[in-house]
C-alpha cells in the first residue's frame, strides 16, 4: 500500500502570509494526487486535482505543484477563511490513501 | 441542488450491525463511482469503499468481509452495511462522490469532488 506523510502537522502563519504544505508519497504516484481543505465539524472540499488542477471555484491564491513522490501545496497570501486543516490523497492505486493532515492555525 | 446527505448512524454494542444510508440529489448515483470514507474522532481520513458505475465493489483491508456497499437506483441512494462492528469503527462516515474517472492501461483514477456532511457511528457497550 502507498503512504502518505505530509509535513509540517501544524503550521502557524499570519494573514497574508505565503504558506506552503508539503506531501510525500512512498512511491510514484504520477501526478494523481488530490488537497482537500477541512474545517471542524465539516466535510472537505475539494481544492486541487491532478496535482496542479484547481477545482472550479476555489480561489486562485491555492497552487499545486510537483510529480512523482514530492508534492506541495502553497497559499499565496493566506486569508481568514483558509484557517483549516488540510489533506493530500492519492489516487494512483487501491487503497486510496491520504495523508495525516496539517493544520493552519492563527500566529 | 447537487448534494449528498448521510443518515443511519448511532450508538451500536461491539459485534452489531449497522447500516448507512446516502440520499443524492442533483445527480444519478448510478451513473457515478460512489464511496464512503470515515474519520476517526480527532484523526485523519480513511477511504472505506466505493462501488464503480458498472457495479463493481472494492474495500479496504480494514473493513472487507464486514462491510458491504451497495445502492438502490430507484431511490439513488448509497449504502454501507456494516457488520460485526468494533470500536475501531468509530468515525464520522461520510459518502463521496467521484469527480470524472480517468482509466489509464485498465487502472481507473479518480478523486472526491463532492461530499456529504457525515454521520456519526459510535461502537461501544
Amino acid at each position: 500500500d502507498i503512504q502518505m506523510t505530509q509535513s509540517p502537522s501544524t503550521l502557524s502563519a499570519s494573514v497574508g502570509d505565503r504558506v506552503t504544505i508539503t506531501c510525500r508519497a512512498s512511491q510514484s504516484i504520477s501526478s494523481w494526487l488530490a488537497w482537500y481543505q477541512q474545517k471542524p465539524g465539516k466535510a472537505p472540499k475539494l481544492l486541487i486535482y491532478k496535482a496542479s488542477s484547481l477545482e472550479s471555484g476555489v480561489p486562485s491564491r491555492f497552487s499545486g505543484s510537483g510529480s512523482g513522490t514530492e508534492f506541495t501545496l502553497t497559499i499565496s497570501s493566506l486569508q481568514p477563511d483558509d484557517f483549516a486543516t488540510y489533506y493530500c490523497q492519492q489516487y494512483n492505486s487501491y487503497p486510496w490513501a491520504f495523508g495525516q493532515g496539517t493544520k493552519v492555525e492563527i500566529k | 441542488e447537487v448534494q449528498l446527505v448521510e443518515s443511519g448512524g448511532g450508538l451500536v454494542q461491539p459485534g452489531g450491525s449497522l447500516r448507512l444510508s446516502c440520499a443524492a440529489s442533483g445527480f444519478t448515483v448510478s451513473s457515478n463511482y460512489m464511496s464512503w470514507v470515515r474519520q476517526a474522532p480527532g484523526k485523519g481520513l480513511e477511504w472505506v469503499s466505493v462501488i464503480y458505475s458498472g457495479g463493481s465493489t472494492y474495500y479496504a483491508d480494514s473493513v472487507k468481509g464486514r462491510f458491504t456497499i451497495s445502492r438502490d437506483n430507484s431511490k439513488n441512494t448509497l449504502y454501507l452495511q456494516m457488520n460485526s462492528l468494533r470500536a475501531e469503527d468509530t468515525a464520522v462516515y461520510y459518502c463521496a462522490r467521484a469527480g470524472p474517472v480517468v482509466v489509464v492501461t485498465a487502472h481507473p483514477h479518480w478523486y472526491f469532488d463532492l461530499w456529504g456532511r457525515g454521520t456519526l457511528v459510535t461502537v461501544s457497550s
